[in-house]
């Protein structure tokens, strides 16, 4: 079955920096690749998804990039705000087979203001 | 829409006691699962389900039993709780099919068994 890993597990910045959380998948079938957000006591909801037909995908200050080749993606978060903290998960499923993600473990990324 | 619901948000249980976790969709969607999440553990699923009458178990199943009896409905069943059985339970649903794999969650149920 798949596998997802994620790095790193806590991330802490300061307001106004950049943060990177990385994915690696084993599957080559997988070809859809998630990111939900938590924040505290609140349940997952997606905030940007990327296809494996496609390098790099953006939405304001978020933007995923994946590499096929190496089974790796990649959540980047600009100019981060204190509301940026929260729990990141990666998932991977493969669409047109499975459609039930394997999630990583989650990243914690506090934003100090 | 009120989109996935679960009873109870939380719940304390003595080892020994079986409980069912109600979960329910207003969307029609065909794909509905369940996971526990535990901190440093990320989301793990227990079992999934394809469609009203089928079911799989997945990566964490033992303990735990599931039906789906129609679309709306997917409950999670503790047959006898133990304290390992402690943690955050969500449930969640998607339709299946290219562009609609977004997995939709419930607010949770937490779990205490003492």
């Amino acid at each position: 079955g798949e596998n997802v890993e994620q790095h790193p597990s806590t991330l802490s910045v300061q307001e106004g920096d950049s943060a990177v959380i990385k994915c690696t998948y084993s599957d080559s079938a997988s070809n859809y690749f998630p990111w939900y957000k938590q924040e505290l006591g609140k349940r997952p909801q997606l905030i940007i998804d990327i296809r494996s037909n496609v390098g790099e995908k953006k939405d304001q200050r978020i933007a995923v990039t994946l590499n096929k080749t190496a089974k790796h993606f990649s959540l980047h978060i600009t100019e981060t705000q204190p509301e940026d903290s929260a729990v990141y998960f990666c998932a991977a499923l493969a669409s047109g087979g499975s459609y039930i993600p394997t999630f990583g473990r989650g990243t914690s990324l506090i934003v100090h203001p | 829409n009120a989109g996935v619901t679960q009873t109870p948000k939380f719940q304390v249980l003595k080892t020994g006691q079986s409980m069912t976790l109600q979960c329910a969709q207003d969307m029609n969607h065909e794909y509905m699962s369940w996971y526990r999440q535990d901190p440093g553990m990320g989301l793990r699923l227990i079992h999934y389900s394809v469609g009203a009458g089928i079911t799989d178990q997945g990566e964490v199943p033992n303990g735990y039993n599931v039906s789906r009896s129609t679309t709306e409905d997917f409950p999670l069943r503790l047959l006898s709780a133990a304290p390992s059985q402690t943690s955050v339970y969500f449930c969640a649903s998607s339709e299946a099919g290219t562009g609609q794999e977004t997995q939709y969650f419930g607010p949770g149920t937490r779990l205490l068994v003492l």
